[in-house]
């Protein structure tokens, strides 16, 4: 079975900090991995996807994230937070193949930016 | 904008009633998911469909029942609604059952009173 871990419901960093959120995966089998961010009153909108292509993956707004298998990691960084980062970050898992498609969420991180 | 619409976008009713929630998927995608968001539970998923066919179960209650057309739109039926199914309810769609990205619409608040 499949699972995330994401370390820490609340994070709060001032404006033009270091932003890392953690997210840690148990899979049995090569996983593909996601973050997506959810602003207030939106949907789920994807920040960025790992499909194996490449360990370090670069997303939009910045945002990036490195995939570490003996870590089982897949941990969201942004160099410099700002204001308009300030939302929930979900991290989730699913598997190639196979007939089904969907995801495994984590249970969310809330990004603070602190002006 | 995802490309995935849902409707109704709120929807207030009383317990022991029967709503439908409706998507219609991104533009040839195949797939649909429905997943409930609430404080208590976060993001679980609850059904997928591919191509008109159930493919995956997850969390969903036997009072819950959904349903892909022809024309690849979904509905989500949920019935004798109780206080606790008040939540985010989304819809999802991809391309392929597998392996590809999932893309959410903007979500169905659901309370029940």
């Amino acid at each position: 079975a499949q699972s995330v871990t994401q370390l820490g419901s609340h994070v709060s960093v001032s404006e033009g900090a270091l932003v890392l959120l953690r997210c840690n995966y148990s899979s049995s089998v090569p996983p593909y991995l996601f973050w997506y961010v959810q602003y207030p009153n939106q949907g789920l909108q994807l920040l960025l996807k790992y499909t194996s292509a490449a360990t370090l993956v670069k997303g939009i707004n910045g945002f990036e994230a490195e995939f570490k298998k003996s870590e089982t990691s897949f941990h969201l960084t942004k160099p410099s937070a700002h204001m308009s980062d300030a939302a929930e970050y979900f991290c989730a898992v699913g598997t190639y193949g196979g007939s089904q498609g969907n995801l495994i969420f984590g249970k969310g991180t809330k990004l603070s930016v602190k002006p | 904008d995802s490309g995935v619409t849902q409707t109704p976008k709120h929807l207030i009713t009383a317990t022991g009633q029967r709503v439908t929630l409706r998507c219609s998927p991104r533009s040839g995608d195949l797939s649909v998911y429905w997943y409930q968001q609430s404080l208590d539970q976060g993001l679980q998923f609850l059904i997928q469909y591919y191509n008109g066919e159930e493919r995956a179960k997850g969390n969903i209650l036997e009072r819950f029942s959904a349903q892909q057309f022809p024309d690849l739109h979904s509905e989500l039926n949920l019935s004798s609604l109780e206080l606790g199914d008040s939540a985010l309810y989304f819809c999802a769609s991809s391309v392929a059952r597998a392996g590809n990205t999932i893309y959410f619409g903007e979500g169905s608040w659901l309370t029940v009173v």
